[in-house]
Order: structure tokens, then C-alpha cells, then sequence
């Protein structure tokens, strides 16, 4: 399974975009690459995830570079409520296991 | 809509106790169900995952064991606790065939003293 860099920590003004970068240069033609979000002491929260395209829902936009080696996650409005621990994650459809590394917290300042 | 549960939220077991924690997930038919463990301030790591009723996955060897007794329940147990068990125990589950979107529970803490 092919591996993701992110930055340990960001910081974001509340009202404003903020733009989470994440490398995964080794990734395979059949990975996608999957956002998750943890909140102190809950569970994950599944955000969006993509193959090739850029993607948005409800919480966010996911921007994929055109070679695929590394994405973005835009929180286009952030709030004190987005403060959280955010994973980029990359595995294929097919495969049972997200090896999860110690994503970045980001902390949303008033 | 699908909803998972955990429990017991939190839990103080002393060294060499059973452990038994359980997961239940409503909603859906067939999921496939995890479970992972996250040390304070470390990634989550997979321990167990499965597919199906008694079809269960061991990723990594220790003293924890799975069981899945009915197509939505999902069990960790332990024989006897040690100090390095503590941590915070999370099932999720995800559609039969979609493997990666996972749904996590509110989790499980527990500390072993």
C-alpha cells in the first residue's frame, strides 16, 4: 500500500479555506485517496474520497493533482467544529486495510 | 440509516484481567466489520477485520482475539490484559465490497493498570 505525507500541524482562521496538502508520490493506478477526520477521543469521520477526479460534497472539495502524487482537502469555510485530526489515506478498492499514519491536526483559531 | 455502537465507553482493567468489548452495528446486512486500536498521540492500527460470520483476519499477532457470532456483532476479547493493551479500541464497519469507506464507532478507552 503506497504511503502519504502530511504536514504534523496548520492552522486556519474560522471563516476562512483551509487547504490540507498530502503527498502520496508511490500511489497505484487503482488507489484512491480517502479523507478521514478524528475529533478528540471520538471515532473517525469518513470526509471524501477520490480516484482522479476532483470531488465535493457536503463537508469538502478534494483536488488531485494530474499526476496523482498528491491531493488537497479544502474545508471552504472552516469553524471552530473543524478543529480536528485530518487523515489522508490511499488503498484500493479492493483492499480491506487503510494504513493510517498520524495525519495533521489542525487547529481552527477565532 | 446505519448506526454502529460500542461499548463499554470507557474502562479501567488491571493487569492479567479478561477483557471483552462489544460492537454492534444496525442498518445494513452483511458489513464488513474492524477493529483498531490507537495508542495515545499514534495512528489507528488494524487488529481485526472481517467479511463474514466466523470469517475473521488477524492483522497483527498478540494477545487479543475476534470473534463474530452474528453477521452484526463484533467482539475483541482478551484472556489476560497486559500494561501495553491500553489505548483506545474503535469498530467500524463498511458495505459488503466497499472496503475503504469506513464508518467508526464512539469507541472504547481503556487503560490497564
Amino acid at each position: 500500500d503506497a504511503k502519504t505525507t502530511q504536514p504534523t500541524s496548520m492552522d486556519c482562521a474560522e471563516g476562512r479555506a483551509a487547504n490540507l496538502p498530502c503527498n502520496h508520490s508511490t500511489i497505484s493506478g487503482n488507489e484512491y485517496v480517502y479523507w478521514y477526520r478524528q475529533i478528540h477521543s471520538q471515532g473517525p469521520q469518513y470526509i471524501i474520497h477520490g480516484l482522479k477526479n476532483n470531488e465535493t460534497n457536503e463537508m469538502a472539495s478534494l483536488i488531485i493533482t494530474e499526476d496523482r502524487k498528491s491531493s488537497t482537502l479544502i474545508l471552504p469555510h472552516a469553524t471552530l467544529r473543524d478543529t480536528a485530526v485530518y487523515y489522508c489515506i490511499v488503498g484500493a478498492g479492493n483492499n480491506r486495510k487503510l494504513i493510517w499514519g498520524l495525519g495533521t491536526s489542525l487547529g481552527v483559531n477565532p | 440509516s446505519q448506526t454502529i455502537h460500542q461499548w463499554p465507553a470507557t474502562l479501567v482493567q488491571p493487569v492479567g484481567s479478561p477483557l471483552s468489548l462489544e460492537c454492534t452495528v444496525e442498518g445494513t446486512s452483511n458489513p464488513n466489520l474492524y477493529w483498531y486500536r490507537q495508542a495515545a498521540g499514534r495512528g489507528l492500527q488494524l487488529l481485526f477485520y472481517s467479511i463474514g460470520i466466523d470469517q475473521i483476519s488477524s492483522e497483527v499477532p498478540q494477545n487479543l482475539s475476534a470473534s463474530r457470532p452474528q453477521d452484526r456483532q463484533f467482539i475483541l476479547s482478551s484472556k489476560k490484559l497486559l500494561l501495553s493493551d491500553s489505548g483506545f479500541y474503535l469498530c467500524a464497519w463498511s458495505f459488503w465490497g466497499g472496503y475503504n469507506e469506513q464508518f467508526f464507532g464512539p469507541g472504547t478507552r481503556l487503560t490497564v493498570l
